[in-house]
């Protein structure tokens, strides 16, 4: 078993839809988990960071951890065709990153 | 934002040929990793270093090397190099601490003639 699991899409949505982006994990010792998008033949930039369970919301953008189920989502409220990227969710405990395949969103307009 | 370069950024290259992968970051971060992506895969992390003169090998298997001589720098290399290491070669750093994020620089995708 992997030790994050993300459904690598495609997933296309329309503008101004909401997206519910989803990930599991296995390892309990996770207790630092990240979102990441990365465009097209670019590396991937920091999105959302979140420590234990709970919700951490920026803009547009909410992410919520459910240590319970070992559960990460990542909300995209109002999404607009910018938001076409790849998205990685990555959990670690005192072991460097470990991230999930990405999964692959397109916004049409 | 985050400083940290690649480079190049392209590469194609005959097979046998030595590589060397630049990566630099001008933040001061004690942290640095190499990880390998290859299309629709997860990163996969090949090499780390969590300060000069310490090198770790990462969960995949690889058949380069890395040297951490310098704190900014963090160059990896294939000593002769072959088709199956077509691939994009990601490096990142994080500063000291278990919470500290990484950040990545924009790759160099590698391929191999």
């Amino acid at each position: 078993q992997k030790e994050v699991e993300q459904d690598p899409g495609p997933l296309s949505v329309p503008e101004g839809a909401i997206v519910s982006l989803n990930c599991t994990y296995s390892n309990s010792a996770f207790q630092y988990f990240m979102w990441y998008r990365q465009y097209s033949r670019k590396g991937p930039e920091l999105l959302m960071y979140t420590y234990s369970s709970g919700n951490k919301e920026d803009g547009r953008f909410t992410a919520q951890v459910d240590k319970s189920s070992k559960y990460i989502s990542l909300f995209i409220r109002d999404s607009q065709p910018s938001d076409s990227a790849t998205y990685l969710c990555a959990g670690r405990g005192n072991t460097p990153l470990v991230f999930g395949k990405g999964t692959r969103l397109s916004v049409i307009a | 934002e985050a400083d940290i370069y690649q480079t190049p950024r392209y590469l194609v290259i005959g097979t046998g040929k030595k590589i060397t992968l630049e990566c630099s970051q001008t933040m001061g971060h004690d942290k640095m990793y190499w990880y390998q992506q290859d299309p629709g895969m997860e990163l996969h992390l090949i090499h780390y270093s969590y300060g000069v003169n310490s090198t770790e090998k990462g969960d995949l298997s690889s058949e380069s090397t890395v040297s951490r001589i310098r704190t900014e720098h963090f160059p990896l290399t294939l000593e002769s190099a072959r088709p199956s290491h077509t691939s994009q070669y990601l490096c990142a750093s994080s500063d000291t601490g278990v919470s500290q994020p990484q950040h990545f620089g924009d790759g160099t995708r590698l391929s191999i003639l």
